[in-house]
């Protein structure tokens, strides 16, 4: 089984700060997508990486795909408190049939 | 995503009766995952299902859980004779294809409570 861990567990900052969240992994993933999830949601997902060193920006918000493929960040610059939520990165289990889930970051950005 | 329709939102049941939980997946899309989300977690596989089929059902507990997708109509996730323990938001995502790049859409979830 292919797990990846997520790390803080919990994070709160006050708006206009920046941070950084981690997704690791001992195993290779084909491909590592972000979603974003609030409260009495389901997950929306926010970017898929695909290649070794990759980086993709989406607004405020810098993913990065590891050189190895087994690990993850997410930079968001100037945080606001719109980008509260529940952060979660997942990845194709090997069989591709199931798409395995950290257990996440939650983020609170305090105004 | 509202194109994933799940319903009821919320469901709660006493212990020892059937949940039924429903999903219709976006237009298109015949492949359909569920997912189990206890309280600040991540999300669970439980079972993959295509059109008539069950594809990878390896998260989902032996006994008193059953999911199926028909030919027409929405998939079902059944659990009978629900315990406490059961309690958990559940999620249903759909594709075009299996996963590998593609991107899956998710349903709102439904929140079950055992009570």
């Amino acid at each position: 089984t292919q797990l990846l861990e997520q790390s803080p567990q919990f994070l709160s900052i006050q708006e206009g700060e920046n941070l950084t969240v981690y997704c690791n992994s001992s195993s290779v993933f084909s491909s590592l997508q972000w979603y974003r999830q609030e409260p009495g949601e389901g997950p929306v997902l926010l970017v898929t990486v695909v290649t070794g060193g990759e980086v993709k920006k989406l607004k405020r918000l810098t993913f990065q795909f590891g050189d190895a493929r087994k690990d993850s960040s997410l930079h968001i610059t100037a945080a606001q408190p719109g980008d509260t939520g529940l952060y979660l990165c997942a990845g194709p289990s090997g069989s591709a049939r199931q798409l395995t889930f950290g257990s996440g970051t939650q983020l609170t950005v305090l105004p | 995503n509202a194109g994933v329709m799940q319903n009821p939102r919320h469901l709660v049941r006493r212990r020892g009766q059937e949940a039924r939980l429903r999903c219709s997946p976006m237009k298109g899309h015949s492949h359909v995952y569920w997912y189990r989300q206890l309280p600040e977690e991540g999300l669970k596989f439980m079972v993959y299902l295509q059109k008539e089929n069950i594809i990878d059902e390896s998260g989902m507990p032996k006994e008193r859980f059953s999911a199926e997708f028909p030919k027409e109509g929405p998939s079902i996730l059944r659990i009978q004779q629900v315990v406490r323990g059961d309690s958990a938001a559940y999620f249903c995502a759909s594709s075009p294809t299996g996963w590998g790049n593609t991107e899956a859409f998710f349903g709102q979830g439904t929140r079950l409570t055992v009570v």
